[in-house]
């Protein structure tokens, strides 16, 4: 089966710009997570959807950060306006959702943002 | 709060020797622990999970790790390097909800 799609995987933008990124999940996972990885950390959670609804953005910088699942599919996130920190990869990730105690999260080759 | 701290920043080994990535986890109930991988350039993948069956957990390319409640460890292990095991590894706590909470990494290096 096809893995998660992310796009762009490379983008350069100055401070105060605005960005978008997308995501296309694997076919038929119902959750699906934005991750930020800074470079020399461990990738942390922004935002995790369940179809079309927000589970969690308890860590989502939202004066400048928003996310939206239109449709229970593909996702976008944006940045505006863009700050030096938050030079970043940036992961989505996705799973199915049933009764299981865990569902394994695949995740998509991820973006690469810098802010100059 | 479910924590991970992972000991070591960098690992380096020679080819054909056994390889020890060191986990240590804080949690307030019985964890889910996981361990990825992130080659250059590619996604993570997982490399095997505990969810309170078995402790020894085997995983792919033949890696495994033992959980040990009593020294509230996770370490990740396999008995000879191949140059492809260069990577960065993640070791991975899952909280009630199933959020995942990344350590900050080891990178292993593999020395022909």
């Amino acid at each position: 089966e096809a893995g998660v799609a992310q796009s762009p995987r490379y983008k350069i933008i100055e401070k105060r710009q605005s960005v978008a990124f997308w995501c296309n999940p694997i076919s038929g996972h119902a959750t699906l997570y934005w991750y930020q990885q800074i470079l020399g950390q461990g990738p942390k959670l922004l935002i995790q959807f369940q179809n079309n609804g927000v589970v969690d953005d308890s860590q989502l910088p939202k004066d400048r950060f928003s996310a939206e699942r239109l449709k229970g599919v593909d996702s976008t996130l944006k940045i505006q306006p863009a700050k030096l920190e938050d030079s970043a990869v940036y992961l989505c990730a996705s799973s199915r959702m049933d009764r299981a105690r865990y569902n394994e999260q695949f995740f998509g080759p991820g973006t690469r943002l810098t802010v100059l | 709060a479910q924590s991970v701290t992972q000991l070591d920043s960098h690992v380096s080994v020679s080819e054909g020797t056994p390889v020890l990535l060191r986990c240590n986890y804080s949690s307030s109930y019985s964890p889910s622990l996981f361990w990825y991988v992130q080659h250059p350039n590619k996604g993570l993948q997982l490399l095997l999970k505990y969810t309170s069956a078995a402790t020894l957990v085997k995983g792919i390319n033949g890696f495994e790790a033992e959980f040990k409640k009593s020294e509230t460890s996770f370490h990740l292990t396999k008995p000879s390097a191949h140059m492809s095991d260069a990577a960065e590894y993640f070791c991975v706590v899952s909280d009630a909800g199933g959020k995942l909470i990344f350590g900050q990494g080891t990178e292993l290096s593999v020395k022909p």
